[in-house]
Order: C-alpha cells, then sequence, then structure tokens
C-alpha cells in the first residue's frame, strides 16, 4: 500500500535547471515534510508545512522551494540544480497528536 | 548541538547471529528516540519508540533499550534473516521544537547466508 508516493523515483538532470519533485498521501495528514538524505549523513529537513496555510524553512532551505497544493500534495522545487543536490529527497507525513513520520520510497536525483 | 551518533557505521553477519546496534545522543531533554529500519530504495519505517522514561521496547526479534543517565540506545536483532538487511535509523525527537527530529547517520547491516 503506497500511503505517500512520491514522483519522480529517479531523475537525472543537468546544473541549472528546474525541478519539480511530487509527493502525495492518502493518510489523511496535516503535516508534510521533506528532508535529503547524504551518504554519511543523517536526514536533514528541508521544508515542512503544519497546514496548507503554513510553510516553514528547516535547517537546509537554500536553493529550494516548497508549494503545499492541498492537504494531501506537498512539492519541492529546485529552481536551478546545482550538482551538489545531488542527493536521495525524502517526503513524510505526520498527523496531528501522533508522534511518527512516515516516508514515502524517496526519489533520487543527480544533477550533472 | 544537538547530535546523535551511530556505531558501527556497517556490520556484517552470518543468517542466524545476533547482532547489537549503538546510538549515543547528546539530546537534551528529549520526548522520545526512535529506531527505523530503512531497506535499499524505500523510505524509512519504525521498528520502535521509547519515551524518556522507558528503558526497552521490543517487536518480534528486534528489541531496543535506552540508558537516559548515560545517552544511550541499542538495537538488538536476534537470530538475524536475511531480509533484516538495511540501514537502522536512530532518531531522537527534542523537546523543544514541535518539527524536529534529530536523525543519526545510520549502520548498514548486511546478513549472509
Amino acid at each position: 500500500d503506497a500511503d505517500v508516493t512520491q514522483t519522480p523515483r529517479n531523475r537525472i538532470t543537468k546544473t541549472g535547471k528546474r525541478i519539480m519533485l511530487e509527493c502525495s498521501q492518502t493518510k489523511g495528514h496535516d503535516r508534510m515534510y521533506w528532508y535529503r538524505q547524504d551518504p554519511g549523513l543523517g536526514l536533514r529537513l528541508i521544508y515542512y508545512s503544519f497546514d496548507v496555510k503554513d510553510i516553514n524553512k528547516g535547517e537546509i532551505s537554500d536553493g529550494y522551494s516548497v508549494s503545499r497544493q492541498a492537504q494531501a500534495k506537498f512539492s519541492l522545487s529546485l529552481e536551478s540544480a546545482i550538482p551538489n543536490q545531488t542527493a536521495l529527497y525524502f517526503c513524510a507525513t505526520r498527523g496531528t497528536g501522533g508522534d511518527e513520520q512516515f516516508f514515502g520510497p524517496g526519489t533520487r536525483l543527480t544533477v550533472l | 548541538k544537538n547530535q546523535v551518533e551511530q556505531s558501527p557505521q556497517s556490520l556484517i553477519i552470518l543468517e542466524g547471529k545476533n547482532c547489537t546496534l549503538q546510538c549515543n545522543y547528546t539530546v537534551s531533554p528529549f520526548s522520545n528516540l526512535r529506531w527505523y529500519k530503512q531497506d535499499t530504495g524505500r523510505g524509512p519505517v519504525s521498528l520502535t519508540i521509547m519515551t524518556f522514561s522507558e528503558n526497552t521496547k521490543s517487536n518480534g526479534r528486534y528489541t531496543a533499550t535506552l540508558d537516559a543517565d548515560t545517552k544511550q540506545s541499542s538495537l538488538h536483532i536476534t537470530a538475524s534473516q536475511l531480509s533484516d538487511s538495511a540501514s537502522y535509523i536512530c532518531v531522537v525527537r527534542p523537546t523543544s521544537g514541535t518539527y524536529k527530529y534529530i536523525f543519526g547517520t545510520g549502520t548498514r547491516l548486511k546478513v549472509l547466508a
């Protein structure tokens, strides 16, 4: 069951291109997060949203932007991709009052 | 600075053997500590969660322990199976900051037949 889905699963792009990664969820959760994972590092928070009108920067938001189109959809954009944005990107959701985050399958992004 | 460190970085064991993964953290105060399993090509999935007042929590062959005095947690895997091959991530949630989770770098476990 794919409660949290991410598209695309893999993407190769070139420096300077605009990229959008999409996340959809059917869990009915109001809270959504974008993380990136790099080898040897823990997941790092890029942006988070507690509802459609509440969007906040995480610890590494420079070079990224997000859009919360609906409660179920949260997109991450790289306006002008650069090679050090090559990473695994994960979307996660969490329900109000709950603690557990539920992660999507990830998007592997390579910027050449 | 809030940090979560895991050891070893990687581990190879034979099927059927037990193993223990370590997590040391400096996060204080904290609400809970969670262990996730991340299969290759998949997102992390929660295995166990312990509040600051709990000492141990089991989920099948997985047993997590917590020592809040020494700020250490361990994940013990009993009678390992090939399907246990994955990365295991320790995550600590600070008491302050409703959005914040501190992720460890993970231990990559490989179970060989």
